[in-house]
């Protein structure tokens, strides 16, 4: 089965600066998703930043890039320029590519996330 | 386009009572997924239809049960609530239901049961 791991419940950055959210995953796949999904206060699930697990060029996304080190089974996200309304909490999750007993298993594993605190 | 849309958006119930939560995935996507949220428990897989068959299902008792209609719209249902299944629900859809596709997220249905 697959994990994931956010070993960072809670962290906090000024405003411009920049900070790394860590994940770690556990899984004996050789292909995968490897996804950050952001969730601000009381407002919806927006996805963040995708990366393919058999592309070793890194994903970027505006202010938003992500360090992925598949030996060592680590993405984090890296926030350039933090602006407030990153204040969010932020999951990283997982979806694999096998199929077990024939059937599909389409489904998304989170981490426990990491509440970001943007402050002015 | 428009995005996932999930109703009722709060719903407040008692033990024992039954609820059903409604999701309309984005126009064109196929394949519709649900996630409890809790505090303690994080993000945790329900289940998952697309075509209106589901496919995949997580490890939740057989109180909780769903369905998709044919216009990919779907529905969960939860019977016999307990305390514990006070959570926020949410919906992802995809286009084609292939782990290649992005999972878009609904705002989420918050049931409360007292």
């Amino acid at each position: 089965a697959q994990t994931v791991t956010q070993s960072q419940p809670e962290m906090s950055v000024q405003e411009a600066e920049t900070v790394t959210l860590s994940c770690t995953y556990d899984t004996s796949e050789s292909n995968y998703y490897l996804f950050w999904y952001k969730q601000p206060p009381s407002r919806q699930m927006i996805l963040v930043i995708r990366q393919e697990a058999y592309k070793q060029q890194n994903a970027t996304e505006n202010r938003f890039s992500v360090n992925f080190q598949k030996a060592a089974k680590s993405f984090s996200l890296k926030i350039s320029d933090s602006q407030l309304g990153d204040t969010a909490m932020y999951f990283c999750a997982f979806i694999g590519t096998h199929h077990y007993g024939g059937g599909s298993n389409y489904k998304l594993t989170f981490g426990k996330g990491t509440l970001l605190t943007v402050n002015p | 386009k428009a995005g996932v849309t999930q109703t009722p958006r709060y719903l407040i119930k008692t033990r024992g009572q039954q609820v059903t939560l409604s999701c309309s995935p984005i126009s064109g996507h196929r394949s519709v997924s649900w996630y409890q949220q809790t505090p303690g428990q994080g993000l945790q897989f329900l289940f998952e239809y697309f075509s209106e068959t589901q496919r995949n299902k997580g490890n939740f008792p057989g109180r909780f049960s769903g369905r998709q209609f044919s216009n990919s719209r779907s529905e969960m249902n939860v019977s016999t609530l307990e305390l514990g299944d006070s959570a926020l629900y949410l919906c992802a859809s995809s286009l084609g239901g292939t782990v290649t596709d992005t999972q878009y997220f609904g705002p989420g249905t918050r049931l409360t049961v007292l």
